[in-house]
């Protein structure tokens, strides 16, 4: 199985503050990698897809770079309604895909 | 404007086996250009995908759970269903239900429902 280590787990942060979280791949996965945003009590929303792509609708201080086992999502100016957990996914070997254990914004 | 519900018991005894259907609307199941998948979150933890199951029925399982898992599409409904046989405690999670635009990328989601399993 491909692991998918996201670092930091928590992350203390203030309103307007730079956010960066990484994620490393156990292996190459190219760019098949997504970002996904959850909210408590709340399914997952995507935000990035194949690495640094934004989906239609999410603001562009979502952003995502990366490739083969270095991954970094970033949120240039926090917001309040940013808070929540940030979820990495990884999909180089379809048809399975793995998680990160998230990284809580707090 | 898709939207899927999960619905199904929220308390099952060990050995038992998980039911859940989800309804979708808003979309077809019997789309060509999607899969429809599950993916659980035990409470306080990660994700896991499940399995995802294709109009056809076509299905795909996360091998840790393939011996157990069955996922079915009913397109009279609208629907899917997930089983799950012979939980146990660690089966226990928030269930999703989620629409796959391909490769795995989830779009549209369930709010969830929670599956507790105990004795």
């Amino acid at each position: 199985d491909i692991q998918m280590t996201q670092s930091p787990s928590t992350l203390s942060v203030s309103v307007g503050d730079r956010v960066t979280i990484t994620c490393q791949a156990s292996q190459d996965i190219g760019n098949y990698l997504n970002w996904y945003q959850q909210k408590q009590g709340k399914a997952p929303k995507l935000l990035i897809y194949d690495a640094s792509h934004l989906e239609r609708g999410v603001p562009s201080r979502f952003s995502g770079s990366g490739s083969g086992t270095d991954f970094s999502f970033t949120i240039s100016d926090l917001q309040p309604e940013d808070i929540g957990t940030y979820y990495c996914q990884q999909y180089d070997n379809v048809p399975m895909c793995t998680f990160g254990q998230g990284t809580t914004l707090e | 404007q898709v939207q899927l519900q999960e619905s199904g018991p929220g308390l099952l005894k060990p050995a038992q086996t998980l039911s859940l259907t989800c309804s979708v609307s808003g979309g077809s199941v019997n789309s060509g250009n999607y899969y429809w998948a599950w993916i659980r979150q035990v409470p306080g933890k990660g994700l896991e995908w499940i399995g995802y199951i294709f109009h056809s029925g076509s299905a795909y399982y996360n091998p840790s759970l393939q011996s157990r898992a069955s996922l079915s599409v009913d397109t009279s409904k609208n629907q899917l269903s997930l089983k799950l046989r012979s939980v146990t405690v660690a089966d226990t999670a928030v269930y999703y239900c989620a629409r796959d635009k391909g490769q795995l990328l989830f779009d549209y989601w369930g709010q969830g429902t929670l599956v507790t399993v105990s004795s």
